[in-house]
């Protein structure tokens, strides 16, 4: 069971825009940040969102993050087929003593 | 180029030891904090272990606190898993991560391919 809660499962057809939950607690999300991480299906993560809605250089401005109390977003606009994968946030814990958890992740299927 | 790269995994068997290397390039490695994330087959992503840039500070998981030990050679530009004691449990993809800190609060914006360490009898 994950520290941080999202949907196991989301989908959506080309050209629509989803959303991913991810839910917390004061712990984690309600203090810290939040980043958001892409797996592509039979490779590693890559950072997708840091700092709740920050994106990194070369990561289209489709994917966007957000943060409110104890949940975060993320937002993929204008889907296409190469966004099919997991979909990973994560947070640092202050009950953890320094520790990182992440949600369990949401594969996203691109109908 | 920028790259990490995982080295050191493999079948050992309940109990035993096995240490994970991971080569740094491309960016002045001393800089950074650095982690061990893992994924177990078909599972989720599962934070391990980080250590400060000089290695004076580590810290680790509840689930592997006491049997693994990360340490890093600046010199080499290289971060090391020492596992003990392994478990089923800790079958797993382990990758390693660059962790820039902001805000006080790391996040993992390069990942290496990883090395997959299978404890099995």
């Amino acid at each position: 069971q994950s520290v941080l809660t999202q949907p196991p499962s989301a989908s959506g057809t080309p050209g629509q825009r989803v959303t991913i939950s991810c839910s917390g607690s004061s712990s984690n999300i309600g203090s810290n940040t939040v980043n958001w991480y892409q797996q592509l299906p039979g490779t590693a993560p890559k950072l997708l969102i840091y700092s709740n809605n920050q994106r990194p250089s070369g990561v289209p401005d489709r994917f966007s993050g957000s943060k409110s109390g104890t949940s975060a977003s993320l937002a993929i606009s204008g889907l296409q087929s190469e966004d099919e994968a997991d979909y990973y946030c994560a947070a640092w814990d202050d009950s953890l003593n320094g520790n990182v958890v992440f949600g369990g992740g949401t594969k996203l299927t691109v109908l | 180029e920028v790259q990490l790269l995982e080295s050191g995994g493999g079948l050992v068997q309940p109990g035993g030891s096995l240490r994970l290397s991971c080569a740094a390039s491309g960016f002045t490695f001393s800089s950074y904090a650095m982690s061990w994330v893992r994924q177990a087959p078909g599972k989720g992503l599962e934070w391990v272990s980080a250590i400060s840039g000089s290695g004076g500070s580590t810290y680790y998981a509840d689930s592997v606190k006491g049997r693994f030990t990360i340490s890093r050679d600046n010199s080499k530009n290289t971060l090391y898993l020492q596992m003990n004691s392994l478990r089923a449990e800790d079958t797993a993809v382990y990758y390693c991560a660059k962790a820039p800190v902001v805000k006080g609060y790391w996040y993992f914006d390069l990942w290496g391919r990883g090395t997959l360490v299978t404890v099995s009898s």
